[in-house]
């Protein structure tokens, strides 16, 4: 089946900085991509959704400013969580949509551990 | 009563065993999807299935679509099937919004 990739897989980092995760479709071209959160023992809660070349939407409650959002080919997008907090330690998933309609299909990659000391 | 619903909560086997996983909704779905997250969260997604059945290796999905429900099976199960298993459904015409099942917790015991 088709593959996502997320980079990198794991990430420490110190309160106050930005922190850049990449997800990658590696053998289809993804018109839509989707990213995730999941807290602990939670199932996952969608943060946004983007579609190449143009702005993410956004789900209530999260701040667009905080999660930045480029999806800038029909191969990648990234997630950049600025001013990471200790708060923002989660694990980040995203997924990456095939086709159209009836037709697509929805693909997810591995996942990013972020823990923000 | 939560729209997407899996059962067990938990399940705790012996190696080898046959294991089913079930997953009852209760809107009008496009599509459902398995997904197996492991201990360290790694995700890996087994299946999407809009009818009938899939199988790979020893991972069989199902889904009637009649009566709103999928079942996840392992046959041969082994200790490295441990892990958690949810279930997530594509909500019909809501432009690809996803519910989650809470996931059903796997042990297989050597």
């Amino acid at each position: 089946g088709a593959v996502v990739s997320q980079h990198p897989s794991w990430v420490i980092c110190k309160s106050g900085t930005s922190v850049k995760i990449e997800c990658r479709s590696l053998d289809f071209q993804a018109t839509t991509m989707f990213w995730y959160r999941q807290f602990p023992k939670q199932s996952l809660m969608l943060m946004a959704t983007s579609n190449e070349g143009s702005k993410a939407t956004y789900e209530q409650g999260v701040e667009k400013d905080k999660f930045l959002i480029n999806h800038a080919s029909l191969t990648l997008s990234t997630l950049t969580v600025t001013s990471a907090h200790p708060e923002d330690s989660s694990f980040y998933i995203c997924s990456a949509r095939w086709g159209s309609g009836s037709r697509s299909e929805q693909f997810f990659g591995p996942g990013t551990r972020l823990t923000v000391l | 009563k939560n729209e997407v619903e899996q059962s067990p909560q938990n399940l705790t086997a012996q190696e080898g065993e046959f294991i089913t996983i079930n997953c009852s909704y209760s809107v009008g779905i496009s599509a459902l999807h398995w997904l197996q997250q492991h201990p360290g969260g790694g995700i890996v997604s087994l299946f999407m299935l809009s009818s009938g059945k899939k199988k790979h290796g020893r991972l069989i999905a199902t889904i009637n679509i009649q009566e709103k429900h999928s079942s996840l099976h392992i046959t041969a199960s082994h200790p490295r099937d441990s892990a958690v298993y949810i279930c997530a459904v594509r909500v019909m015409d809501s432009n690809y919004q996803l519910i989650w099942g809470a996931g059903t917790k796997l042990i297989i015991k050597p």
